[in-house]
């Protein structure tokens, strides 16, 4: 069955400091989808990034980065120079195409940034 | 473009009681789909509906169920509420047809139960 750890249950880091966010995935399905999402205080889910098992390029975006590897089933997460405002429950998630089954999240990493 | 609406956004219940919460997804999208999030089952899948099917469900007990109308707005209830029934509901939409996962999420219902 489709499982996502999110090891780290808690992180804190002082701001401008890098902080990678762990997610590790389980799938049988051949072609699936990663996700990130972060959950600010108000409680919506606010989509990051999506990347299909068959693209592994590393993606970049302004201070965000993600690791994608297959070979060690990881989807990592990493904020260059976090700031205050990077504080957020951060969710990795994982959706199969082929078994048509719902986004099955981690149980997340609550980051928070100290001024 | 507004996003994904749902209401209400607080509601205090008693035991027994029950809630129907209600989902307005963003205009022009037809999949909605529920999660239960709960600080320790973290987000869980409830359901999912496209044009007023159910296309998916998750392992909740019957007290759980849910409609779409033919506007894409959809609705949950729980019957017979129980404390542990206390959760945020979030609501999520998609534009996509095929299963692909990218949803849009709206802000929750957050329910406590007596």
């Amino acid at each position: 069955a489709q499982k996502v750890t999110q090891a780290q249950t808690e992180i804190s880091v002082v701001e401008k400091e890098d902080v990678t966010l762990d997610c590790v995935y389980e799938t049988r399905d051949t072609t699936y989808y990663l996700f990130w999402y972060k959950q600010p205080p108000s409680g919506e889910l606010v989509f990051l990034i999506r990347r299909n098992s068959f693209d592994e390029q590393n993606e970049i975006s302004g201070r965000y980065s993600w690791n994608f590897q297959k070979s060690t089933s990881s989807f990592n997460f990493t904020i260059t120079a976090s700031q205050v405002v990077d504080s957020a429950v951060y969710f990795c998630a994982l959706s199969e195409v082929h078994r048509n089954t719902p986004l099955v999240f981690g149980k997340g990493t609550r980051l928070s940034v100290i001024a | 473009k507004a996003g994904v609406t749902q209401t209400p956004r607080y509601l205090i219940k008693t035991r027994g009681q029950q809630v129907t919460l209600s989902c307005s997804p963003i205009s022009g999208h037809r999949s909605v789909s529920w999660y239960q999030q709960t600080p320790g089952q973290g987000l869980q899948f409830l359901f999912e509906y496209f044009s007023e099917t159910q296309r998916n469900k998750g392992n909740f007990p019957g007290r759980f169920s849910g409609r779409q109308f033919s506007n894409s707005r959809s609705e949950m209830n729980v019957s017979t509420l129980e404390l542990g029934d206390s959760a945020l509901y979030l609501c999520a939409s998609s534009s996509r047809t095929e299963n692909t996962g990218e949803l849009f999420f709206g802000e929750g219902s957050r329910l406590t139960v007596l």
